[in-house]
Order: C-alpha cells, then sequence, then structure tokens
C-alpha cells in the first residue's frame, strides 16, 4: 500500500509555544489530506479536510486560528499547533487520499505541552 | 451525530477463536467500507475494505460481510491470534470524503 509519512512522531514543548506536524505522502500524490485527533482509548477525531492549494476546512469546534492547515504542494500538508496549551496535549494523525480514494494513515504524533 | 456504530467496545477471544466486529451506517452514500487496526502509539493502518457491490471480501484470516439493505458490516478475524491484538476500526466514506469511523473495538486474544 501507499506510504504516509508523518514527522515528528513525538514531540514535547513549552505552553505558549507553537508546534508544527508535517505529513507527507511518499509515492503517491494526495490533493486531499486529512487531520485528525485521538485521544486515548478513543476513536479518531477529524479536525480538518486539507485540499492543494486551497484552504482548509474545519470541523465544527475546531479552531482554525489555533490550528494552522496548509497544503502547498500534492505530496505535503503541515499542521501547525499554535500557542500551545497542555489541554492541546494529544495523538495527532493524517491521512491521504490516493487517486483510488483509499485513505492511508502516517505514524502519528504524540504531542505533549508542558 | 455518530453515522457508524461499531460493537462491541471490548472483545477478548481465545487463540485460535474466531473474532467478529459488527458495524452499522446510516449514511446510504457511502460505497467504501475499509477496517482499520492500529497498535498502541502508532496510526491506523488499512487491514481490509468493501465495496457495496458484493457481500463478502476474504482475505487471508480476515473476512468482511456486508448487508447492503440492513446497512450492516462485520469484520470476521478467523484463527485468532495473540499478535491480531490492536484496536480495530471500521469505517466508511464515499468519494473524496472524509472517512468516518466507527468507535473502536478493543481485541485481545488471549493463549
Amino acid at each position: 500500500g501507499a506510504v504516509v509519512s508523518q514527522h515528528p512522531s513525538r514531540v514535547i514543548c513549552k505552553s505558549g509555544t507553537s508546534v508544527k506536524i508535517e505529513c507527507r505522502s511518499l509515492d503517491f500524490q494526495a490533493t486531499t489530506m486529512f487531520w485528525y485527533r485521538q485521544f486515548p482509548k478513543q476513536s479518531l477525531m477529524l479536525m480538518a479536510t486539507s485540499n492543494e492549494g486551497s484552504k482548509a476546512t474545519y470541523e465544527q469546534g475546531v479552531e482554525k486560528d489555533k490550528f494552522l492547515i496548509n497544503h502547498a504542494s500534492l505530496t505535503l500538508s503541515t499542521l501547525t499547533v499554535t500557542s500551545a496549551h497542555p489541554e492541546d496535549s494529544s495523538f495527532y494523525i493524517c491521512s491521504a487520499l490516493d487517486r483510488n480514494t483509499e485513505a492511508f494513515f502516517g505514524q502519528g504524533t504524540r504531542l505533549t505541552v508542558v | 451525530q455518530q453515522q457508524v456504530k461499531q460493537s462491541p467496545q471490548s472483545l477478548i477471544v481465545q487463540k485460535g477463536g474466531i473474532s467478529i466486529i459488527n458495524c452499522a451506517y446510516e449514511n446510504t452514500a457511502f460505497d467504501y467500507f475499509p477496517w482499520y487496526q492500529q497498535f498502541p502509539g502508532k496510526g491506523p493502518a488499512l487491514l481490509i475494505a468493501i465495496r457495496p457491490d458484493v457481500s463478502e471480501k476474504k482475505e487471508g484470516r480476515f473476512t468482511i460481510s456486508f448487508n447492503k439493505s440492513a446497512k450492516q458490516f462485520s469484520l470476521h478475524i478467523m484463527d485468532s491470534q495473540p499478535g491480531d491484538s490492536a484496536t480495530y476500526f471500521c469505517a466508511a466514506t464515499g468519494g473524496y470524503q472524509k472517512v468516518t469511523f466507527g468507535t473502536g473495538t478493543k481485541l485481545q486474544v488471549i493463549p
């Protein structure tokens, strides 16, 4: 199957700083990527849909100014958590759709805000 | 609104047994139904998927059964192994749409 690389896998940051997470489709082009957040023992919650060359579409309740998404190329989408606070600590996962509309997921990023 | 309902929440099966996880969906526009396996601290990995034009798909020990009229589908893991212990998510999507996930089933296969 297709490979989606997410980086970093773990990050610890201080409260008030910003953190950028990268999601790359390594062997296919993805016009659409998704960002999810997952709390312990829970399912994945969709945060936003990222389309190459256009603004991201955010789910209800997700602050677009706090979670900045950029999808500048067909193989890269980034999620920046701005002014992070401890309550932003979570597991963030991206996925990318290939041309067959199958979704492939990154390895996830464990964010801890201290 | 939970568009994909999944049960059970947790499941314990003995090695060699059959694990069965059930899902039901509401949106008739869904046309692709994947199952994902997730290990702790990792992203979900596509396990097997089905489209509504078939009623069953088998890959190795994993089988999806699909009932379009009832809007239900299930995952069967035959000869379950301890290495199958993970959380399983059913999902549904249509076209270039977001994937809607079930709530997850934590499977534990005991020796």
